[in-house]
């Protein structure tokens, strides 16, 4: 059964800093996504990771994925107060369609 | 990709009572997925709706209490049964089609669900 980890929890940060959230799964995904959830919203789709050694990058953004560590790290680069949100990583595995998510990661930029 | 209408945004219900949601897709899609997340906590996934086929439910979570339906490929419902303040979460749809390999999944906008 897959499980998804997601570390650190709570980050509070300065804008202008930069930093790296990791994701770790317990067996083999086939893909690999993160999502933001404002408070009150839905989840905003961020990126769709599906191959070893994918890189994507939006903004101030990156994602990227190691399958053979089991790792996904989403990598912030000089925060800004707008990126203050809850950010989920999240797999699926053996075929099926089913997203088992992280617990999620609450991001607090302090202007 | 596809685009979710979901109903209601929030309601305040009474314990005993029941609640219905809906989420309607903007295209035909195979699979919808209802998930829970309870406040301030990650999404579950509740249960996989197929047309034409009996709801497939997550361990925990049974169809007497969360009956679904599934009428057609646009069209699903949640019904959150004989409620009590435990069940008090937010209430998310999510859709996988073709372009769940590369564009990721949907969601819904979500019920906020108080029980009183």
């Amino acid at each position: 059964e897959l499980k998804v980890e997601q570390n650190p929890l709570f980050l509070s940060m300065q804008e202008g800093k930069n930093y790296t959230i990791y994701c770790n799964y317990s067996t083999t995904s086939d893909r690999l996504y993160w999502y933001r959830q404002d408070p009150g919203k839905s989840l905003e789709s961020l990126f769709v990771l599906l191959s070893n050694g994918a890189v994507k990058q939006e903004g101030r953004l990156m994602a990227s994925l190691d399958t053979k560590a089991r790792l996904s790290t989403l990598h912030i680069t000089a925060a800004v107060h707008d990126l203050s949100a809850t950010y989920f990583c999240a797999g699926t595995q053996g075929g099926s369609e089913k997203l088992v998510f992280g617990k999620g990661m609450k991001l607090t930029v302090n202007p | 990709s596809a685009v979710i209408s979901q109903k209601p945004s929030r309601d305040i219900c009474q314990r005993g009572t029941s609640l219905t949601i809906q989420c309607q897709v903007d295209s035909q899609v195979t699979m919808m997925f209802w998930y829970r997340q309870q406040p301030g906590q990650s999404l579950t996934l509740i249960a996989t709706a197929n047309q034409g086929s009996e709801a497939t439910y997550e361990s925990g979570f049974v169809i007497d209490k969360f009956p679904i339906s599934r009428p057609n490929l646009t069209f699903s419902t949640l019904t959150v049964s004989n409620m009590s303040p435990e069940d008090s979460s937010i209430y998310l749809c999510s859709v996988a089609g073709t372009e769940v390999r590369s564009g990721g999944y949907t969601f819904g906008s979500g019920t906020r669900l108080t029980v009183v």
